[in-house]
């Protein structure tokens, strides 16, 4: 069964600071989520990684993944407030009980302060 | 173009009582997936819908169940309420299997 773990679980970051939040996946997933979720809200599609060495840049969140790993990496540049939310990654695999369904890591809180 | 939308908004039922979620999923999309998110267990797959036809389902007990409309909007329906039941219902919809999905707003489920 594939097992998704995140870490660090809670993140708490200086304006202007860089940090990486990690996702690691316990079998073989073709593909790789990140979403981000505020307070009461739903979650907001960031990026979709599909292939090894993937990587995926928006503003200053940068995605990239590494199948042979089973890591994932979200790597915030010079971080401020508006980032301030909880960040899930997600795998899927291809086939058996886990076809068709995300796995969901539990979340990184990230807050951001000045 | 209109995203996921669920209703309602917010739910508050009854222990042992009935609940009924529902979902449209984007235009287009045929696939349509329900996740629960419970306060201390993170977001939890229930069901995966896709053309009519139930395809995968979560670690739920039967009183939990679903269904798809021709108009590939999809209910969700909780039987016989517990207070651990409480929690935000999330809906997503997909183009095809595996496919990016794309989530709503939610419905929040208290049972009391």
């Amino acid at each position: 069964e594939l097992k998704v773990e995140q870490n660090p679980l809670f993140l708490s970051m200086q304006e202007g600071k860089n940090y990486t939040i990690y996702c690691n996946y316990s079998t073989t997933s073709d593909r790789l989520y990140w979403y981000r979720q505020d307070p009461g809200k739903s979650l907001e599609s960031l990026f979709v990684l599909l292939s090894n060495g993937a990587v995926k840049q928006e503003g200053r969140l940068m995605a990239s993944l590494d199948t042979k790993a089973r890591l994932s990496t979200l790597h915030i540049t010079a971080a401020v407030h508006d980032l301030s939310a909880t960040y899930f990654c997600a795998a899927c695999n291809a086939g058996g009980t886990s076809y068709g369904k995300l796995t969901f890591g539990q979340g990184t809180i990230l807050t951001v302060h000045p | 173009e209109a995203g996921v939308t669920q209703s309602p908004t917010h739910l508050i039922k009854t222990r042992g009582q009935q609940a009924t979620l529902r979902c449209s999923p984007i235009s287009g999309h045929t696939s349509v997936y329900w996740y629960q998110q419970a306060l201390g267990l993170g977001l939890q797959f229930l069901l995966w819908y896709d053309e009519g036809e139930e395809r995968n389902r979560g670690n739920f007990p039967p009183r939990f169940s679903g269904r798809q409309f021709p108009n590939y909007s999809s209910e969700l329906n909780v039987n016989a309420l517990e207070l651990e039941d409480s929690a935000l219902y999330l809906c997503a919809s997909s183009l095809e299997d595996r496919a990016e999905a794309f989530f709503g707003q939610g419905t929040r489920l208290t049972v009391v």
